[in-house]
């Protein structure tokens, strides 16, 4: 059964800092992960879903590893603002068949101007 | 059109309604899916229609009903339900139902906040 854990679970940086937000998973038999922000009392908004043969993917000031050998996965946010503060939510495939994701509890981020 | 449309947002109902929940997308995606959320805590699926027919019911209680009228639509019927199922109700979309270990985007729409007295 795959589980995904995310550290830190609460994270609060100042304005202009990069940082990292760590995913890990259990089940390392999967073929790509996704990343998402959720903002309190709304839907959550993909960001990156990264290939397992990709290693690395980008999309603005975001970029995202995936590292199956070690079951892990980051998500590096550069030049923090304020509107990046959000809950991120990595998610796994649960198992190798059925359309079952496993999320993480998520890390709550806070970015100080 | 890269949205999923939730209506209503919010909903207060008590334990002898019946109300339903609205959901819909313009993508051309063919898997549809009910998530519930509490504060908190992750997304736990509730049900998955691929090609509008429903392939997962994740042991949900029978007091949630869905349906699938056509392949941009989803709806939840609601009835008799308790203080315990008020939560955040997402709908999400994808362009095909998971293949194995390999996980499509998921698009969510922005949810319907549900308060049962």
């Amino acid at each position: 059964k795959q589980e995904v854990t995310q550290i830190p679970a609460a994270l609060s940086v100042p304005e202009g800092e990069n940082l990292v937000l760590n995913c890990s998973f259990t089940d390392s038999a999967i073929y790509n992960l996704q990343w998402f922000r959720q903002d309190p009392g709304k839907g959550l908004t993909s960001l990156l879903l990264i290939q397992s043969s990709q290693r690395e993917q980008t999309s603005g000031r975001l970029n995202a590893s995936l590292d199956k050998s070690s079951g892990r996965s980051t998500l590096y946010i550069a030049a923090s603002q304020p509107g990046d503060s959000a809950t991120y939510l990595c998610a796994a495939p649960a198992e190798t068949s059925g359309s079952r994701l496993t999320f993480g509890e998520g890390t709550q981020l806070t970015v100080n101007p | 059109d890269t949205e999923v449309t939730q209506t209503p947002k919010h909903l207060v109902m008590g334990m002898t309604n019946k109300k339903s929940l609205k959901c819909e997308q313009h993508m051309g995606h063919r898997a549809m899916y009910w998530y519930k959320q509490k504060a908190k805590k992750p997304p736990e699926l509730m049900f998955v229609y691929s090609y509008e027919k429903l392939s997962i019911n994740e042991s949900v209680p029978s007091r949630f009903s869905p349906e699938c009228p056509n392949s941009s639509l989803l709806n939840l019927h609601l009835h008799a339900l308790q203080p315990e199922d008020s939560a955040l109700y997402l709908c999400a979309s994808s362009q095909d139902k998971f293949q194995g270990a390999r996980i499509e985007k998921l698009f969510f729409g922005s949810g319907t906040q549900l308060s049962v007295l």
